[in-house]
């Protein structure tokens, strides 16, 4: 069965430093990979996605994410956070035939100031 | 305007009770779907619907049961209430089923079983 590790419950950061969040995945091919945010009392919003191309995707508010098929990978980015990043991040994963997100347990950001 | 409605925001329940956690999306989406975040347990897909028809359900109790009156409802039953029913429950929805398609979530509905 595939699944999402997020190994880092919380980070903190302070702001302006760069960001580093993990995600590792488990499925045999190469799954569709998301990354969420939440911010408190609300609903998930999508940063970004990736399923083929250049590994290093875009996505909103300057979070990239880079794609590494060869370490199982799917790093979230960002060169200078804000303290408004603050925030819960959750990767997710689908796979082909099936039309759910499978979910790390998330990462809790504080950007510091 | 919100585009996901979710309703109520919060709700409180006793042991052994029924509740209904309503959803609405105004995107135009064909698919809807339930997930689950609890304090023990992460994000956890729950239900899919399509078309108004379930797809698929991750769900081993059938205390749990979608209801969709409507192609923009997915409502979710719940009856006979335990204290580990307590969790926030997201609706979401998508313009398809298919696994790549993006899906967008609503605020969410966090329920306290006493």
């Amino acid at each position: 069965a595939q699944s999402v590790t997020q190994p880092d419950a919380r980070v903190t950061v302070s702001e302006g430093a760069s960001l580093q969040l993990r995600c590792k995945y488990s499925y045999s091919a190469t799954p569709y990979l998301f990354w969420y945010v939440q911010y408190p009392r609300q609903g998930l919003q999508l940063l970004l996605k990736y399923y083929s191309g250049d590994p290093v995707v875009q996505g909103v508010n300057s979070f990239e994410a880079e794609f590494s098929k060869s370490n199982s990978s799917f790093h979230l980015q960002k060169a200078s956070v804000h303290w408004s990043d603050s925030a819960v991040y959750f990767c997710a994963l689908s796979i082909p035939g099936y039309n759910k997100l499978t979910f790390g347990k998330g990462t809790v950001l504080l950007v510091s100031p | 305007d919100p585009k996901i409605i979710q309703k109520p925001k919060y709700l409180v329940a006793v042991t052994g009770s029924e509740k209904i956690l309503i959803c609405e999306q105004y995107l135009g989406h064909n698919a809807m779907y339930w997930y689950r975040q609890s304090a023990k347990k992460p994000l956890e897909f729950m239900f899919s619907y399509s078309y108004q028809k379930l797809m698929d359900n991750q769900t081993a109790s059938s205390r749990f049961q979608p209801q969709s009156s409507k192609k923009n409802h997915l409502d979710l039953q719940i009856t006979a209430l335990k204290p580990d029913d307590s969790a926030t429950y997201f609706c979401a929805s998508s313009q398809d089923p298919s696994y790549y398609a993006e899906q967008f979530f609503g605020p969410g509905t966090r329920l306290t079983v006493l």
